[in-house]
């Protein structure tokens, strides 16, 4: 597809289990953002690739959360262990990346309820 | 510590008229700048950016001006429209003249109504 993709867009879950959240980036862009957005609250930065690397991670909440991306494409964001904190909607973004600091597109996220 | 910050959580404003939504931020490495609207249920979508050489972009009915000593941005919608009526965020990003691309910081979001 021509835009951003995340899957799924709905996620109910129990306390204590593993969740991945899936981001299939527009083609051609080298820059993956993953963001959140709890109830009431602003966009929060949770980590960044630029191609396969995470030159910062500095957001993920706990060691609970990683992410990786492979072949410089597809994201999946993995949250262990989910508490009720964690629900959310997780918000994936691409860009051109590196010398183009240009807008990013965003997704339209993946809804995470942990009851 | 938040530095990009949207004070105001809402905004409401009649048809036609003018809405000036505002953000401050702290870190003076900033050098882009961008608003995102955001309807329900869907994902934030680029509107306008600046860069930091210069102080004012327009796009039709939005206009963006950037004040650096005061570290302020506002975006300017004239005339308002109720399909105007969504959340929206401030964002910031450091590097574009470095060529080193970061991560966009957002603030917490403006939520304008447009009322008929």
């Amino acid at each position: 597809g021509a835009g951003v993709s995340q899957s799924p867009s709905n996620k109910v879950t129990e306390k204590g289990k593993d969740v991945e959240l899936r981001c299939d980036p527009i083609s051609g862009h080298t820059a993956l953002y993953w963001y959140r957005q709890s109830l009431g609250q602003g966009l929060e930065f949770l980590i960044y690739f630029q191609g396969n690397s995470a030159p910062d991670k500095s957001g993920l909440p706990s060691d609970r959360f990683s992410a990786e991306r492979t072949g410089g494409s597809v994201s999946t964001l993995t949250i262990q262990r989910t508490q009720q904190e964690d629900s959310a909607v997780y918000l994936c973004a691409s860009s051109l990346g590196l010398f183009q600091n240009t807008e990013a597109f965003f997704g339209q996220g993946t809804r995470l309820t942990v009851v | 510590d938040q530095q990009v910050k949207q004070n105001s959580p809402s905004l409401s404003v009649q048809e036609g008229r003018i809405s000036i939504l505002n953000c401050d931020y702290t870190n003076s490495m900033f050098d882009y700048f961008l608003w995102y609207k955001k309807y329900p249920a869907e994902g934030p979508t680029f509107l306008i950016s600046i860069s930091s050489i210069k102080d004012k972009n327009e796009d039709g009915r939005f206009t963006v001006f950037l004040n650096k000593s005061a570290k302020h941005l506002s975006l300017h919608i004239v005339p308002s429209q109720p399909g105007d009526s969504a959340v929206y965020f401030c964002a910031a990003s450091a590097g574009l003249f470095t060529g080193a691309n970061s991560k966009l910081t957002f603030g917490k979001g403006i939520t304008l109504s447009v009322r008929p």
